[in-house]
């Protein structure tokens, strides 16, 4: 089962930030927290991932909560492209690198 | 270009029959997914590799094999043992080690179609 819950979906108006929760709360001390986007009938594309600092790449920035129990994924100024499903994903932390996927939320970017 | 390739992207195929589905990858990865979306879900593991000659068991195996006699192949056996196979099939692969640089890599995808 998915460790993560998060919106089943959310707008976002084009130049916007889009401010994109998850919850994690049962998440282990070594589970990292890793989001992934996918584009409709294409393959999920990864974002990024963090442990317990607050991370930024060129695509986006995640915010992870003190208490590790929640994050957010910021897209700095959405654009028409940004319209996806997002996954939030905890990482097992066990050897199998295995990835859990849930039901994510549908970004819609809107003009 | 580096990257993983799923051929064919469309696959059509009557029902009893089993079908192929082909994963490669030039990345010089040691593991290798293989995952199912259904409409409007999440993805599904089906089985994964993490070296060669060897693989093991998702959540969702049962109707599927798979072989990794190459590091660089990972085939996907749809069997007509598979109740509900018509879906989007997704291949994937990883580096192992360290968790901070851990990322998987997704293929395009195929969508079978079973009728």
């Amino acid at each position: 089962d998915a460790k993560t819950t998060q919106p089943t979906s959310m707008d976002c108006a084009e130049g916007r930030a889009a401010n994109l929760p998850c919850n994690h709360s049962t998440i282990s001390g070594n589970e990292y927290v890793y989001w992934y986007r996918q584009i409709h009938s294409q393959g999920p594309q990864y974002i990024i991932h963090g442990l317990k600092n607050n991370e930024t790449n060129e695509m986006a920035s995640l915010i992870i909560t003190e208490d590790r129990k929640s994050s957010t994924l910021i897209l700095p100024h959405a654009t028409l492209r940004d319209t996806a499903v997002y996954y939030c994903i905890v990482r097992v932390a066990d050897n199998t690198d295995k990835l859990i996927f849930g039901t994510g939320t549908r970004l819609q970017v809107f003009p | 270009d580096g990257g993983i390739t799923q051929s064919p992207k469309y696959l059509f195929r009557k029902e009893g029959q089993n079908v192929t589905l082909s994963c490669e990858q030039n990345l010089n990865h040691d593991a290798m997914y293989w995952y199912r979306q259904d409409p409007g879900q999440g993805l599904r593991l089906i089985y994964y590799s993490q070296i060669v000659n060897d693989f093991q068991k998702g959540d969702i195996a049962e109707g599927y094999s798979v072989s990794r006699e190459k590091k660089e192949s990972f085939p996907l056996t749809v069997t007509s043992a598979q109740k509900n196979p018509t879906a989007f099939y997704l291949c994937a692969s990883s580096t192992r080690g360290l968790p901070s640089s851990y990322e998987q890599y997704f293929g395009p995808g195929t969508r079978l179609t079973v009728t």
